[in-house]
């Protein structure tokens, strides 16, 4: 069985660009989370889709944003990038999204590097 | 959401058994106690998860005391390889909890030939 795939695995941009990464789950699994991990802060959780819609939601500003398809691959979206937004972005997928009991399964993650 | 305390690095040699204690003092009675893996560039994996008392899988051990104030992680026999960072994670189990896992630092291992 396929992990969970992010593209790309590498981006750099320049501040103030946008950027769109996309995580694809592993066959049959509906719930999509997304975390950012970064030197200073650690792993912090973004948000997570479930059915198309979003069920969750971190402390991030309006600037990140997600989708998820009818397949559930999912997109997440980064406006107006600032310097801080450089880190290793995280996409997990599970069966049905419920924390603790539903394991969830990493992708390798996309590294942004905003310049 | 219960906050967990570990200790932020650990040595050990190869062959050694390695227990890594994780804190967390205020966990619910609903809270269940999930333990990851990460390797440097690399997404976390799932390791073990407990509610009480003693489990076992084929990578590790967790125990967990009665009152859950705490818990341990433990890999026998380590080898290079487990070298990486472990994240002791504390939530609730409850379909409407969502599905959010809040990571704390997480320890450091590193193990020595």
């Amino acid at each position: 069985k396929a992990g969970v795939t992010q593209t790309p695995r590498y981006l750099i941009k320049t501040r103030g660009q946008q950027v769109t990464l996309s995580c694809s789950p592993i066959s049959g699994h509906r719930s999509v989370s997304w975390y950012q991990q970064t030197p200073g802060q650690g792993l912090q959780f973004l948000f997570e889709y479930f059915s198309e819609t979003q069920r969750n939601k971190g402390n991030f500003p309006g600037r990140f944003s997600g989708r998820q398809f009818s397949n559930s691959r999912s997109e997440m979206n980064v406006s107006t990038l600032e310097l801080g937004d450089s880190a290793l972005y995280l996409c997990a997928s599970s069966l049905v999204g419920v924390a603790h009991t539903d394991t969830q399964y990493f992708g390798p993650g996309t590294r942004l590097t905003v310049l | 959401l219960a906050k967990t305390t570990q200790p932020i690095s650990m040595d050990s040699y190869e062959g050694q058994e390695v227990n890594i204690t994780c804190s967390h003092n205020n966990i619910a009675t609903n809270d269940y106690i999930t333990w990851y893996q990460q390797f440097p560039s690399q997404g976390p994996r799932f390791i073990i998860q407990g509610y009480k008392t003693k489990v076992t899988n084929e990578v590790a051990s967790l125990f967990i005391p009665a009152d859950r104030k705490s818990s341990t992680l433990s890999l026998p026999r380590v080898s290079l390889s487990d070298t990486a960072v472990y994240y002791c994670l504390v939530g609730d189990h409850s379909n409407n909890a969502g599905n959010m896992l809040t990571f704390g630092g997480g320890t450091r291992l590193m193990v020595k030939p």
